[in-house]
């Protein structure tokens, strides 16, 4: 049983495009995150809901929205892809403060 | 801020060779520290853990200690093998429960 799941693993696309990664947990968590890994492999989060509500809202550009519509779910749309976007994106849950699982990551590349 | 260093990689070992990793803190209070690990392509993997000073966490042969008086969560290995070969990040949970990431480690074991 995957604890962590993202699809789709792999997103190659064009600049301007909008695209959407979707992550799943079957842990119970009631916690869920997504992080942005860059090039140089430096890993720094993004964006954070517990029980569907948002908690964190780094610096991330507003071409970036996550919803989650249940505990179990947290998607990340981009609007007007960049070249700057490209990254892994990984998705992580937990419950509150405890441990974070890490899903296996998408790597977006923007043409 | 809260923030984590960690030594510059890449650490080039032999087979069998002692690894040590090192991991610096700067938090205010007392974080839980974490250890994670990143396989080549794969996504973030828990290696180990450590809640309050003097804790010690340890898995798959790796040890690390929270040390609050040098700020420090060093990573050993008595023992490393080929298939230790990955990135080794290690982070920090603030308060707000976000995980501060150091900038990672690349470990390369030779045969």
């Amino acid at each position: 049983d995957t604890a962590v799941s993202q699809t789709p693993k792999y997103l190659v696309t064009q600049m301007g495009n909008d695209k959407s990664i979707k992550c799943e947990q079957n842990l119970g968590h009631d916690t869920m995150y997504w992080y942005k890994q860059d090039s140089k492999k430096f890993l720094k989060i993004m964006f954070s809901y517990n029980n569907k509500e948002l908690i964190i809202n780094e610096t991330v550009p507003n071409r970036f929205s996550p919803k989650s519509p249940d505990k179990a779910h947290l998607n990340l749309h981009i609007n007007s892809l960049e070249l700057g976007d490209s990254a892994v994106y990984f998705c992580a849950s937990s419950h509150q403060g405890d441990t974070q699982y890490f899903g296996p990551g998408t790597r977006l590349t923007v043409l | 801020g809260n923030s984590v260093t960690q030594m510059e990689g890449p650490v080039t070992l032999s087979e069998e060779a002692f690894l040590t990793i090192n991991c610096t803190y700067t938090a205010t209070g007392y974080p839980s520290l974490f250890w994670y690990v990143q396989y080549p392509g794969e996504g973030l993997q828990l290696l180990l853990k450590a809640t309050k000073a003097d804790d010690k966490g340890s898995n798959k042969g790796f040890e690390a200690t929270y040390r609050k008086e040098t700020t420090s969560f060093h990573l050993e290995k008595g023992s490393v093998q080929v298939s230790d070969s990955a990135v080794y990040f290690c982070a920090l949970l603030d308060s707000s429960y976000k995980l501060i990431f150091g900038s990672g480690t690349r470990l390369l074991v030779r045969p």
